[in-house]
């Protein structure tokens, strides 16, 4: 089976700096997605993953070990905005391009 | 440069009514995916589509559901005689396909059933 674990909830302070973790145990990797999604809206692409290392994207950077199944979101100069949830993803093989999700990490950016 | 869209945005439905959700994918996206998400769950995939043709229906429940992407117009996804259990967002997502084959999801349907 396909089996993601994020924290369910975090907390940081406005213009601070928050790591998202993501593990991940599936039958296959073709690449790993984060999301964000603010209550009551659509998940938003935030960035894409299938190489090992780290992908920087303004103060969003997303970090992948393939050996270790394990990612993590880094967020910079949090903004009162950045409050929502993230959701790691997991395209299991090349062939089926469906998404596994874990059930996300809603991140509270508090004054 | 519109998004992906899907209407309604919000559905109410009885129980044993049937449930028609419509998904318009991204211009120049063929494949289109439907996920279920229920209240503090992550999001569960259903199916993914292509223009005319099923291509995974691995999450899709075996009764009740089905989905359809046919060659004009918009992708569907039914649900036959509603149970309370369906209440969820159901969100469509499309892509342009591989080799990245990012998807981008629409602002989903609320389903309510009464």
């Amino acid at each position: 089976g396909q089996n993601i674990d994020q924290p369910t909830e975090m907390t940081a302070t406005e213009g601070a700096i928050v790591q998202i973790n993501c593990t991940y145990q599936t039958s296959g990797f073709n690449g790993l997605f984060w999301y964000q999604q603010h209550a009551g809206e659509a998940p938003t692409f935030l960035s894409y993953n299938v190489l090992d290392g780290l992908e920087e994207k303004g103060r969003f950077s997303s970090f992948l070990s393939r050996s270790k199944g394990y990612s993590y979101l880094l967020l910079k100069e949090l903004q009162m905005k950045d409050s929502a949830s993230y959701l790691c993803a997991v395209r299991a093989t090349a062939g089926a391009n469906n998404l596994f999700f874990g059930t996300g990490t809603r991140l509270t950016v508090i004054p | 440069n519109a998004g992906v869209m899907q209407n309604p945005r919000h559905l109410v439905r009885r129980r044993g009514q049937e449930a028609r959700l419509r998904c318009s994918p991204m211009k120049g996206h063929s494949h289109v995916y439907w996920y279920r998400q229920l209240p503090e769950e992550g999001l569960k995939f259903m199916v993914y589509l292509q223009k005319e043709n099923i291509i995974d229906e691995s999450g899709m429940p075996k009764e009740r559901f089905s989905a359809e992407f046919p060659k004009e117009g918009p992708s569907i996804l039914r649900i036959q005689q509603v149970v309370r259990g369906d209440s969820a967002a159901y969100f469509c997502a499309s892509s342009r396909g591989p080799p990245r084959n990012e998807q981008y999801f629409g602002p989903g349907t609320r389903l309510t059933v009464t």
